[in-house]
């Protein structure tokens, strides 16, 4: 079935740094999506990309639908303490019914 | 984005049991999914809860394990079934936004089986 590779697994960084992650599969997403987990929460929706190629920001989070359609990626830049969390993304399943396929996520803490 | 609720947050049950767990959406909806998180893992698509009709499984997942109900668009319930300490996870409810294939997602059911 598809997959969606995702890395890095983890992150460690200091508050401040900028935070980039990505996403790639072997095959064609026509839909990107990105959420976060906080702990004890369900995954809220951050950015959706819909065309290769598109750019798209929220507050400090980029993100970017690849060219080849099989990757994208994020970035936040200028990390703070409450943007520790999972990060996944998630692509529509080839069966189509709108289902979703989920990356294994990176989990991300900052130093304060 | 719809608000979506979920009943029971947590719990604890003791194997051979079952719990249903509720999702309940402001909103009419078409789509709804269940999904579970297994500990420090990615989410898993149970089934696509119909209303009208029923629930369609994914490979790996069967009805007499995960019953589902979904009587209206707003409301389904998922039944974990003669659980096992391997059914320890978090349940989830999504509903379809109705634009391309976002999802929101309820906040979440923990389940602690021993």
């Amino acid at each position: 079935g598809q997959q969606l590779n995702q890395s890095p697994q983890s992150m460690f960084i200091q508050e401040g740094e900028d935070v980039p992650m990505n996403c790639t599969s072997s095959s064609i997403f026509n839909t990107w999506l990105w959420y976060k987990q906080d702990p004890g929460e369900g995954p809220v929706l951050l950015i959706a990309l819909y065309k290769a190629g598109e750019l798209t920001s929220n507050g400090r989070l980029t993100a970017q639908f690849g060219i080849t359609r099989k990757d994208s990626f994020l970035n936040i830049s200028a990390s703070i303490p409450s943007d520790v969390g999972i990060y996944f993304c998630a692509g529509p399943n080839q069966g189509g019914s709108e289902k979703l396929v989920f990356g294994k996520g990176t989990k991300l803490t900052v130093n304060p | 984005s719809a608000v979506i609720s979920q009943k029971p947050s947590r719990d604890i049950c003791q194997r051979g049991t079952s719990l249903t767990i509720q999702c309940q959406v402001d909103s009419q909806v078409t789509m709804m999914f269940w999904y579970r998180q297994q500990p420090g893992q990615s989410l898993t698509l149970i089934a696509t809860a119909n209303q009208g009709s029923e629930a369609t499984y994914e490979s790996g997942f069967v009805i007499d394990k995960f019953p589902i109900s979904r009587p209206n668009l707003t409301f389904s319930t998922l039944t974990v079934s003669n659980m096992s300490p391997e059914d320890s996870s978090i349940y989830l409810c999504s509903v379809g936004s109705g634009v391309g294939e976002t999802q929101y997602f309820g906040p979440g059911t923990r389940l602690l089986v021993l």
